[in-house]
């Protein structure tokens, strides 16, 4: 069964630091999109990207974040200079509108900040 | 008002009770509506989706939503000691949009 993968599971990164987190959606899905899990509370919304351009963001997403989708099969999202405050799970998932609007998730990966 | 709210519990049920779970949400315009189940540090696992009011069954579980009254739940029958995990709801507005998330039921059964 096709599934959305993520690298790497767990990242560490000093404070300041860029990090970049990679992501392969499903390969016939066409909308991508990233969600944040901090410790204990609610999966969050940060970005939708379609067509080679961002459709809708959070206000979560400021200028320190960025995503692209460098080629056919990698989406992946920039973190410019990492706080401690941006330490979560950060989740990865993709949908096709032509079979319905679930999303599916990947595994996550788990981004500490020091 | 949060715009998903959900009762994180915990709740604790014998193996073969039925699970029952709620979600209210105030946001009329949420039209999809989304069940996952995520275990300790993974990533959420779609079980179901539907987008009218009434039931959709699939296996042991059953999705109702009520729109009426902003209120969607999930049901699991016969549960079993592998069902324990946390069960969160999902909703968004329109297809492809972003999906508001409830904090999750963290759900035990216990054999």
């Amino acid at each position: 069964e096709p599934e959305v993968t993520q690298t790497p599971s767990h990242q560490v990164t000093q404070m300041g630091q860029e990090v970049i987190l990679r992501c392969v959606p499903i390969s016939n899905h066409l909308y991508f999109y990233w969600y944040r899990q901090i410790l204990g509370q609610k999966v969050e919304f940060l970005v939708s990207f379609y067509n080679n351009e961002i459709s809708e963001k959070s206000e979560i997403f400021d200028d320190q974040f960025s995503v692209e989708r460098p080629d056919g099969s990698n989406f992946t999202l920039k973190i410019r200079s990492t706080k401690l405050e941006d330490s979560a799970m950060y989740f990865c998932a993709s949908s096709d509108p032509s079979s319905g609007y679930e999303q599916y998730f990947g595994p996550g990966t788990r981004l500490t900040v020091t | 008002q949060k715009e998903v709210e959900q009762d994180p519990g915990p709740l604790s049920v014998p193996e073969g009770a039925i699970v029952s779970l709620n979600c209210t949400y105030s946001n009329s315009a949420f039209q999809y509506f989304m069940w996952y189940r995520q275990y300790s540090r993974k990533g959420p696992e779609l079980l179901m989706y539907t987008y009218s009011s009434g039931n959709k069954e699939d296996g042991r579980f059953t999705a109702q939503v009520d729109k009426s009254s902003k209120y969607i739940s999930l049901f699991i029958r016969d549960s079993q000691p592998s069902d324990s995990a946390t069960y969160l709801c999902a909703m968004s507005a329109y297809g492809n949009n972003r999906l508001a998330f409830g904090k999750g039921n963290q759900v035990v059964v216990i054999p």
